[in-house]
């Protein structure tokens, strides 16, 4: 079992389609995640981050993590063509010296938003 | 505020030769770690730098090393380069990697390394 999964793609929706992407993670004492966006050949771009168990919103973006379900998903509403780009989740895992400064990525989400 | 800066920005070598790779943090970010990404691999954790001490290393080979200066700029070293090693190199910075709040990590543009 990978430490990250991300649900399998490529995703495509049309536009002003609400985009869902799901993460889930091994590590049950894992204390924070993060979602990045990246488009073809540039670096990782950081959408959000939740630490605790509910939902958060930012403008169109909303995450969700359930620390019981080990699952953390990000909806993007109203999705547009700009958003196409793959999406990585990212879990700082374990405790302590082992989790310094460690991100663990999931394989990404390749998201397309069709006009 | 500047956002964190990589150099150089493209690198090619060939096999056995070695390379440095230059990161600099957001200003008043001490922490900073070094991700490798390849296609095949994904994004995997090299090492993490923290007030110039290293604090925690991914399962990667000792050819691949770092360092942290006082002004919380880091550099990474390949040795003996060989051909797997071709990819993109990220650096990260955060305030600090406790597991808190502050351990947000923002990603430079990366280098990318071709071994020929």
């Amino acid at each position: 079992q990978k430490e990250v999964e991300q649900n399998s793609g490529p995703l495509s929706v049309p536009e002003g389609a609400i985009a869902s992407l799901n993460c889930t993670y091994s590590d049950r004492g894992s204390q924070s995640f993060f979602w990045y966006r990246q488009y073809s050949g540039k670096s990782p771009e950081l959408i959000m981050f939740i630490y605790s168990n509910g939902d958060k919103e930012d403008g169109r973006f909303t995450a969700q993590l359930n620390k019981a379900s080990q699952y953390v998903s990000l909806l993007i509403r109203d999705s547009q063509p700009s958003d196409s780009a793959t999406y990585l989740c990212a879990v700082n895992m374990g405790a302590g010296g082992t989790s310094y400064g460690k991100l663990t990525f999931g394989q990404g989400t390749i998201l397309t938003v069709h006009p | 505020k500047a956002g964190v800066t990589q150099t150089p920005r493209y690198l090619i070598k060939t096999r056995g030769q070695q390379v440095t790779l230059s990161c600099s943090p957001i200003s008043g970010h001490r922490s900073v770690s070094w991700y490798q990404q390849t296609p095949g691999q994904g994004l995997q954790f090299l090492f993490e730098y923290f007030s110039e001490t290293q604090r925690n290393k991914g399962n990667f080979p000792g050819r691949f090393s770092g360092r942290q200066f006082s002004n919380s700029r880091s550099e990474m070293n390949v040795s003996t380069l060989e051909l797997g090693d071709s990819a993109l190199y990220l650096c990260a910075s955060s305030l600090t990697s406790g597991g808190a709040m502050t351990d947000t990590q923002y990603f430079g543009p990366g280098t990318r390394l071709t071994v020929l």
